[in-house]
C-alpha cells in the first residue's frame, strides 16, 4: 500500500524535546523531496522543514535552530527532531513526499501526529 | 515571500450545487499552484496541479483554472464526500498556502 505513516507527536512541556518519524511504504523514498507541514489547531497549513534526497536541508524561520530533519533511505524513514518547543508549537504534523522535480508538489501526505506543547 | 489568500473563507452549500472558490496569489506564479482537500482524521489529498491538472484518481467534477495570480477551483456537483477545507499552495518560489476555504453543509 501507498502511504506516509507518521507517529512521535505527543504532550510535551515547554523546553522539552521530541522526534516525530514518518515510514513510507510504496513509494520511492529515497529519490524524493520528503517535506514536514504543520497544522496548528484552528489554522491552516504551514511549511516546517524540507530535506532533499541527498540530505540538504531547510527550514522555516520560526522552528530554525530548534528542530532537525534527517532521513534514513535505507528504513524509508524521515524524522524531525524538535527541541526547545513552544507552545506556539503545538500542532498536527503532516509528513508530505514531492513530485519528482517539483519538490513542493506534495502527491503523498500522512495522516499526521499530534504534537501538544503544555505545562 | 509569496502571499496566498483564498476567499471566501467558508460557504455553506447542499449536496448537488455547483461551488467555485478563488486564490489569488500575491505575485505571479504562473501556472504553478496545486489544491488540497483536507478532512479531520485523514491525510490531506492532491486534487489538482499546474492550476488545472487533476491528479489521478480526483472526480472529474473537480476543475481548476487560472494563470499568473488568480486561480479557481470548481466542483461542478457538490456530493456528500466533499465537505472539506480547500487549500491553494503555489510552487513556483518555495512553496506558500493559502488560509483555506471550508466547504459545509447548508
Amino acid at each position: 500500500e501507498v502511504q506516509l505513516l507518521e507517529s512521535g507527536g505527543d504532550l510535551v512541556q515547554p523546553g522539552g524535546s521530541l522526534r516525530l518519524s514518518c515510514v513510507a511504504s510504496g513509494v520511492t523514498f529515497s529519490t524524493s523531496v520528503m517535506t514536514w507541514v504543520r497544522q496548528a489547531p484552528g489554522k491552516g497549513l504551514d511549511w516546517v522543514s524540507s530535506i532533499s534526497s541527498g540530505g540538504t536541508t531547510h527550514y522555516a524561520d520560526s522552528v530554525k535552530g530548534r528542530f532537525t530533519v534527517s532521513r534514513d533511505n535505507s528504513r524509508n524513514t524521515l524524522f524531525l527532531q524538535l527541541s526547545a518547543v513552544r507552545v506556539e508549537d503545538t500542532a498536527l504534523y503532516y509528513c508530505a513526499k514531492g513530485r519528482g522535480s517539483l519538490f513542493f508538489l506534495f502527491d503523498l501526505w500522512g495522516q499526521g501526529t499530534l504534537v501538544t506543547v503544555s505545562s | 515571500d509569496i502571499q496566498m489568500t483564498q476567499s471566501p473563507s467558508s460557504l455553506s452549500a447542499s449536496v448537488g450545487d455547483r461551488v467555485t472558490f478563488t486564490c489569488r496569489a500575491s505575485q505571479g506564479i504562473s501556472n504553478s499552484l496545486a489544491w488540497y482537500q483536507l478532512k479531520p482524521g485523514t491525510a490531506p489529498k492532491l486534487l489538482l496541479y499546474g492550476a488545472s491538472r487533476l491528479e489521478s484518481g480526483v472526480p472529474s467534477r473537480f476543475s481548476g483554472s487560472g494563470s499568473g495570480t488568480d486561480f479557481t477551483l470548481t466542483i461542478s456537483s457538490l456530493q456528500p464526500e466533499d465537505f472539506a477545507t480547500y487549500y491553494c499552495q503555489q510552487y513556483f518560489v518555495s512553496l506558500s498556502f493559502g488560509p483555506g476555504t471550508k466547504v459545509d453543509l447548508k
